[in-house]
């Protein structure tokens, strides 16, 4: 059963880079049946896709967010990760990582998510 | 950029009830179009995708319908299960946006 993990700090102060891995298990990252994206949500509000990428390197990313993400994945790890730079208080959300299948943003295995908060 | 818009943004209804949820694109998307089901304090799940390709798993009173901009999710007999939030998403082209949600009760 695949599974996904996001990690990293629950809190990022402002101005400072957001970083988050998220570490798949049960399927190899390597598929080249499969992109990874990332999405957020801020508490209350709805859904926010901010990038994906594929096994290759290969990114795609939301033009309102492109200037500040990175997206890149460790094929060795089983992992992929996340990177906000310049963050704000809007930035405070859930962050899911999750497997997109036919394409790039199709998305159908999700991690459980973690809630960072932008507060100094 | 093309948007995703969903009506209503909440409803409620009773067991049994035939409950259809609408989402508009600003520009035709052909049949790119996803449904999520997000219960409360938990993970996004993938219902529909193709804009009418039930995802494995899923229940059939689940339907989806549309084409172009216009699209339907239906959910034939409404279970109290079903409480939650629906998030229609287009993944066609950048960006992969989605709907504001439809927050669904029961009555």
């Amino acid at each position: 059963q695949l599974q996904l993990q996001e990690s990293g700090p629950g809190l990022v102060k402002p101005s400072e880079t957001l970083s988050l891995t998220c570490t798949v298990s049960g399927g190899s990252i390597s598929s080249s049946s499969y992109y990874w994206g990332w999405i957020r949500q801020p508490p209350g509000k709805g859904l926010e896709w901010i990038g994906s990428i594929y096994y290759s390197g290969s990114t795609y990313y939301n033009p309102s967010l492109k200037s500040r993400v990175t997206i890149s994945v460790d094929t060795s790890k089983n992992q992929f990760s996340l990177k906000l730079s310049s963050v704000t208080a809007a930035d405070t959300a859930v962050y899911y990582c999750a497997r997109a299948v036919r394409g790039v943003a199709l998305f159908d295995y999700w991690g459980q998510g973690t809630l960072v908060t932008v507060s100094s | 950029d093309i948007q995703m818009t969903q009506s209503p943004s909440s409803l409620s209804a009773s067991v049994g009830d035939r409950v259809t949820i609408t989402c508009r694109a600003s520009q035709g998307i052909s049949n790119y179009l996803a449904w999520y089901q997000q219960k409360p304090g938990k993970v996004p799940k993938l219902l529909i995708y193709a804009a009418s390709t039930l995802q494995s798993g899923v229940p059939s009173r689940f339907s989806g319908s549309g084409s172009g901009t216009d699209f339907t999710l239906t959910i034939s007999s409404l279970q109290p299960e079903d409480v939650a939030t629906y998030y229609c998403q287009k993944y066609n082209s950048a960006p992969h946006t989605f709907g504001q949600g439809t927050k669904l009760e029961i009555k």
